[in-house]
């Protein structure tokens, strides 16, 4: 089983739709969860964290988090065409740690 | 946050010889790290570049193939030797900076390109 699994896509949404991006994770002991967009040719860029159970929002961004199903999401409400990218979820297990990255969704949002 | 400058940018190289790349930071950090990202993969962890001894490698690199130097704690430098195009690749360098007591964000240099021929 992978450390970090996320469902590859492409995920396609009309433009103004609510896009949902998935993740779980393995180590039941990880402490803190990315959300990163890369476009194509472009290095990731941070959108949200997460490190208690719940929910998280930011502007149309709203990442959940269940630890007990190691499971944590992204919701991306009103989506725009330039919110197409790849959406890396990235798992840290503990301070000092490097960030474990899922394989990334594509997302398609459509005009 | 952080601003870091990786260079170069790309690179198309001879298969067989070496290539340095060089992450500078804007501010002292503790902890960088080198990822590489494979066409159409995610990012996978190369090493942990420690300032004052040994880089830490992961599962599948070494430091014969990856030699990594921290001279300071705003600069690192890998190098990917006798290349091979299976090392072809995007490769990331990537500091944390404390978000708060609890959690760290991570952040990125623009990544090389690079391509072996």
């Amino acid at each position: 089983q992978k450390e970090v699994e996320q469902n590859s896509g492409p995920l396609s949404v009309p433009e103004g739709a609510i896009a949902s991006l998935n993740c779980t994770y393995s180590d039941r002991g990880s402490q803190s969860f990315f959300w990163y967009r890369q476009y194509s040719g472009k290095s990731p860029e941070l959108i949200m964290f997460i490190y208690s159970n719940g929910d998280k929002e930011d502007g149309r961004f709203t990442a959940q988090l269940n630890k007990a199903s190691q499971y944590v999401s992204l919701l991306i409400r009103d989506s725009q065409p330039s919110d197409s990218a790849t959406y890396l979820c990235a798992v840290k297990k503990q301070a000092g740690t490097a960030l474990i990255f899922g394989k990334g969704t594509t997302l398609s949002v459509s005009s | 946050s952080a601003v870091i400058s990786q260079k170069p940018s790309r690179d198309i190289c001879q298969r067989g010889t070496s290539l340095t790349i060089q992450c500078q930071v804007d501010s002292q950090v503790t902890m960088m790290f080198w990822y590489r990202q494979q066409p159409g993969q995610s990012l996978t962890l190369i090493a942990t570049a420690n300032q004052g001894s040994e880089a830490t490698y992961e599962s599948g690199f070494v430091i014969d193939k990856f030699p990594i130097s921290r001279p300071n704690l705003t600069f690192s430098t890998l190098t990917v030797s006798n290349m091979s195009p299976e090392d072809s690749s995007i490769y990331l360098c990537s500091v944390e900076i404390n978000l708060n007591l609890m959690n760290t964000e991570a952040f990125f240099g623009q990544g090389t390109r690079l391509t072996v021929v």
